[in-house]
């Protein structure tokens, strides 16, 4: 069985500041990592993705995230906020191999709040 | 043009009732999916098609039926409303659920059951 863990279910920052929202997951075959962001009454866009190959991915608007196997975690991190990265997100896992659907296991969310 | 559209976007409606979502892409995707978000944002997966064939049924009421008519459609009836039903509802397409792709979202569907 797959689950996702968001630690902290909101976080706030100052403008400028370092952004660092916590995801940990638990798969018991190879997984694929998503971060996925919504912005008020819109639905979700993906920031990026983990599939295979280099563990540091980068995405969209600044954001890159890590792939630590030995942590289980996929922490999402951009150097400098701004005030429109204020919203919803998702980190989300899919299953790989012959157990693969298509389905997402979203984490609970966090929601980002910067400060002027 | 919209990707991933779904309507309507805003639902009200009394207990007892039987209403329709409808949604549609244009992104000539081979899977879609819809999604339940609950007021504490808990997003989970509730039924998903791939070439107008089931292939993710969750463990949800048999009140909720999805209707795929072809591969740009989804839409999902909901017989006897209840008021736990209330929450937003999303529609979203990907181009094959065994690749991997990312999913495209709807701007979702807000249910309020009174």
């Amino acid at each position: 069985a797959q689950s996702v863990t968001q630690l902290g279910s909101h976080v706030s920052v100052s403008e400028g500041a370092l952004v660092l929202l916590r995801c940990n997951y638990s798969s018991s075959v190879p997984p694929y990592l998503f971060w996925y962001v919504q912005y008020p009454n819109q639905g979700l866009q993906l920031l990026l993705k983990y599939t295979t190959g280099a563990t540091l991915v980068k995405g969209i608007n600044g954001f890159e995230a890590e792939f630590k196997k030995s942590e289980t975690s996929f922490h999402l991190t951009k150097p400098s906020a701004h005030m429109s990265d204020a919203a919803e997100y998702f980190c989300a896992v899919s299953a790989t191999g012959s157990s693969n659907t298509g389905k997402l296991i979203f984490g609970q969310g966090t929601t980002l709040q910067v400060k002027p | 043009d919209t990707a991933v559209s779904q309507t309507p976007k805003y639902l009200v409606t009394q207990m007892g009732n039987d209403k329709s979502i409808k949604c549609e892409q244009n992104l000539g995707h081979d899977t879609m999916y819809w999604y339940k978000q609950d007021s504490k944002k808990f997003l989970k997966i509730m039924f998903s098609y791939n070439n107008k064939e089931l292939i993710i049924n969750e463990t949800v009421p048999n009140r909720f039926s999805p209707k795929s008519p072809d591969k740009a459609h989804l839409n999902l009836h909901i017989n006897s409303l209840e008021l736990g039903d209330s929450a937003v509802y999303f529609c979203a397409s990907s181009q094959n659920f065994a690749t991997n792709e990312k999913l495209f979202f709807g701007s979702g569907t807000q249910l309020s059951v009174l």
